[in-house]
């Protein structure tokens, strides 16, 4: 089935600075890509999503990069801000496209 | 306001005794699914329901069971809890399996003494 690995587990950066979080797939049939984040206390919610078809999307401060290639994508914040801070997942679908693999997460605080 | 709920959102119980966790969407979204968050993990699917009386297993389904009766409620039971299902658990819906986007609750804190 799909494997989803993400990296770094936790990362902390300076307030402006900018935050790189990279996931490796294992299905190269996979052909949607989604980024959630959770903040303390809540449920996840989807901050920007990808689909094979194209190589990145931005979205203000948060951009999303894909390389079908090597198989990975990464999550691209710039200008951190505190409220930047929270769990962030990624997700792939699995093998039947019915359902979703998460990754185990990635811990960003913003030190201000 | 469009939104999952779940209830209860904490609740300590001890071994064997039944329980079930509740979950409602007024989106009129067709697909449900439950997950467990536990430490290092990230989130694993339980179940998952298409629609009305559809409902399969996920990745890690063994203890729990569902139902869909009605298309905005999916509850989640654990008809003899034990001490490893110990864990955070998030009820989602989407529209339908085609759309991507899940929308989750804000999830149920379950002990299991």
């Amino acid at each position: 089935g799909e494997n989803v690995e993400q990296h770094p587990s936790t990362l902390s950066v300076q307030e402006g600075d900018s935050a790189v979080i990279k996931c490796t797939y294992s299905d190269s049939a996979s052909n949607y890509f989604p980024w959630y984040k959770q903040e303390l206390g809540k449920g996840p919610q989807l901050i920007i999503d990808i689909r094979s078809n194209v190589g990145e999307k931005k979205d203000q401060r948060i951009a999303v990069t894909l390389n079908k290639t090597a198989k990975h994508f990464s999550l691209h914040i710039t200008e951190t801000q505190p409220e930047d801070s929270a769990v962030y997942f990624c997700a792939a679908p699995d093998n039947y496209g019915q359902n979703f693999v998460f990754g185990p997460g990635t811990r960003l605080s913003v030190l201000p | 306001e469009a939104q999952v709920t779940q209830n209860p959102r904490y609740l300590i119980t001890v071994t064997g005794k039944k329980l079930t966790v509740t979950c409602s969407q007024n989106m009129n979204h067709e697909y449900m699914s439950w997950y467990r968050q536990d430490p290092g993990l990230g989130l694993r699917q339980i179940y998952y329901s298409m629609n009305v009386e559809v409902t399969d297993k996920g990745d890690v389904p063994e203890g729990y069971k569902v139902s869909r009766k009605e298309k905005r409620n999916f509850p989640l039971i654990l008809e003899s809890p034990s001490p490893n299902q110990t864990s955070l658990y998030f009820c989602a819906s989407s529209h339908d399996r085609s759309s991507y986007e899940q929308y989750f609750g804000p999830g149920t804190r379950l002990t299991v003494t």
